[in-house]
């Protein structure tokens, strides 16, 4: 059973709509991530959450708004996206950096995302 | 140089026997080292970590680590069929929340 669930699992959208990812974790972790993954590459960092609080953004363009309702929920906005964003968006979450504790990420299953 | 480091593969290892996989960092400061595990369309699974110098064991996985060298690595004992996947070293840069990962080595596993 994964513990950290991701929705929806596929998303075709146009260039003109918005939509949103939702990310859920039941790990108890403080911090959450998103990440890009493009066919034969490894993951990309986006965006670091922790304690609730964006701590990075690795200079993801403004088409892309994340969103920390509270420790358990990600959500990842998107609006006028191009095709090159077409790939597997992962949400991950880990205790937090410096919390004393094991900081393992650990992914969901990922949405797999079509700009048309 | 890169961050981390992985040949890319693919590697073919016969069944039963041992699969090595190998992955160099560049950070002396790193601290948290990851192997996952990737299926083909499927999301990245944590199957490893490792925080000491030394090996850790988990059943039929070894992870080996050698911070003087920046070195550390994942042994397969009896590859099975079912071990075929793309296997993404990931490296904790020091003082960071951040993972960096390697390339990923693309793993068969042949009957």
């Amino acid at each position: 059973d994964t513990e950290v669930t991701q929705t929806p699992k596929h998303l075709v959208m146009g260039m003109t709509n918005k939509k949103s990812l939702k990310c859920e974790q039941h790990m108890g972790h403080r911090a959450m991530y998103w990440y890009k993954q493009k066919a034969k590459k490894p993951p990309e960092l986006m965006f670091v959450y922790s304690y609730e609080k964006l701590s990075i953004n690795e200079s993801v363009p403004s088409r892309f708004s994340p969103e920390c309702p509270n420790s358990s929920l990600l959500n990842l906005h998107l609006h006028a996206l191009q095709p090159e964003d077409s790939a597997l968006y992962l949400c991950a979450s880990s205790q937090p950096y410096g919390a004393g504790v094991g900081d393992e990420q650990y992914f969901g299953p990922g949405t797999r995302l079509t700009v048309t | 140089q890169k961050e981390v480091e992985q040949n890319s593969g693919p590697l073919s290892v016969p069944e039963g026997a041992i699969a090595s996989l190998n992955c160099t960092y560049s950070d002396r400061g790193s601290q948290s080292f990851f192997w996952y595990r990737q299926y083909s369309g499927k999301s990245p699974e944590l199957i490893m970590f490792i925080y000491s110098n030394g090996d850790k064991e988990d059943g039929r996985f070894t992870a080996q680590l050698n911070k003087a060298s920046q070195y550390v690595s994942l042994l397969i004992r009896d590859s099975q069929p079912s071990d075929s996947a793309t296997y993404l070293c990931a490296v904790k840069i020091g003082g960071a929340q951040k993972l960096v990962f390697g390339q990923g080595t693309r793993l068969t596993i042949n009957p």
